[in-house]
């Protein structure tokens, strides 16, 4: 069965510092999606990155930056000089099936990321 | 874009009323959508799939007859609470993905409170 790990809670920073959210995950296939996802204080989950288990290489979007290693089994998430607005609810997520529109996500726990003014 | 409209956002009802929650892709089709369920500074609870056309498959302890699902089109799924219980109050959200894309695109979830 596969099983995604958010360690850490809660993470509180002050503006313009950089912060790392991990993830650790679990499954016995070979071909998997994982993602991200922000939820803010209004509820709404939003759609942040997907990355398939074949793809290692690391992504930058803006100050968004992911690192997936199979070797570990993590995808790290990174935000660079956080804003207050980057304050939410983060979720890793894991999908085992490959390119089909029904497949289930197992989420991790959250982790809320506070940034202080 | 990928726009999932849910409605509504926010619903007070008595015990023993049903409610119905809507759950719309605004601009692609959906053969499948997903129904969770979150408690306060909790992950979300996958509750059940919904595919167009069929029956929905629900989670194991998830009570399909109170629970009840309907994705009549490849726009629409609505989740109807029966005969409402306290114990129902909870944040649901909705999700749709994409034909062949395995992406899911959430609503913006409805809060319900049951009196």
């Amino acid at each position: 069965a596969q099983k995604v790990t958010q360690a850490q809670t809660e993470i509180s920073v002050v503006e313009k510092e950089d912060v790392t959210l991990d993830c650790v995950y679990e499954t016995r296939d070979t071909t998997y999606y994982l993602f991200w996802y922000k939820q803010p204080p209004s509820g709404e989950l939003v759609f942040l990155i997907r990355r398939n288990s074949f793809d290692e290489q690391n992504e930058i979007s803006g100050r968004y930056s992911w690192n997936f290693q199979k070797s570990t089994s993590s995808f790290n998430f990174t935000i660079t000089a956080s804003q207050v607005v980057d304050s939410a609810v983060y979720f890793c997520a894991l999908s085992e099936r490959w390119e089909t529109s029904g497949s289930r996500l197992t989420f991790g726990e959250g982790t809320q990321l506070t940034v202080n003014p | 874009g990928a726009v999932v409209s849910q409605h509504p956002s926010w619903v007070i009802c008595k015990s023993g009323t049903s409610v119905k929650i809507e759950c719309r892709s605004l601009d692609f089709q959906a053969t499948t959508m997903f129904w969770y369920r979150q408690f306060p500074k909790q992950s979300l609870m996958l509750m059940a799939t919904s595919n167009e056309g069929s029956k929905a498959t629900y989670e194991q302890g998830v009570e399909k007859d109170k629970f009840l699902i309907n994705h009549a089109s490849l726009t629409l799924s609505t989740l109807t609470v029966t005969s409402a219980h306290p114990e129902d109050s909870s944040f649901y959200i909705c999700s749709a993905s994409k034909v062949a894309k395995n992406i899911q695109y959430f609503g913006a979830g409805t809060r319900l409170s049951v009196l």
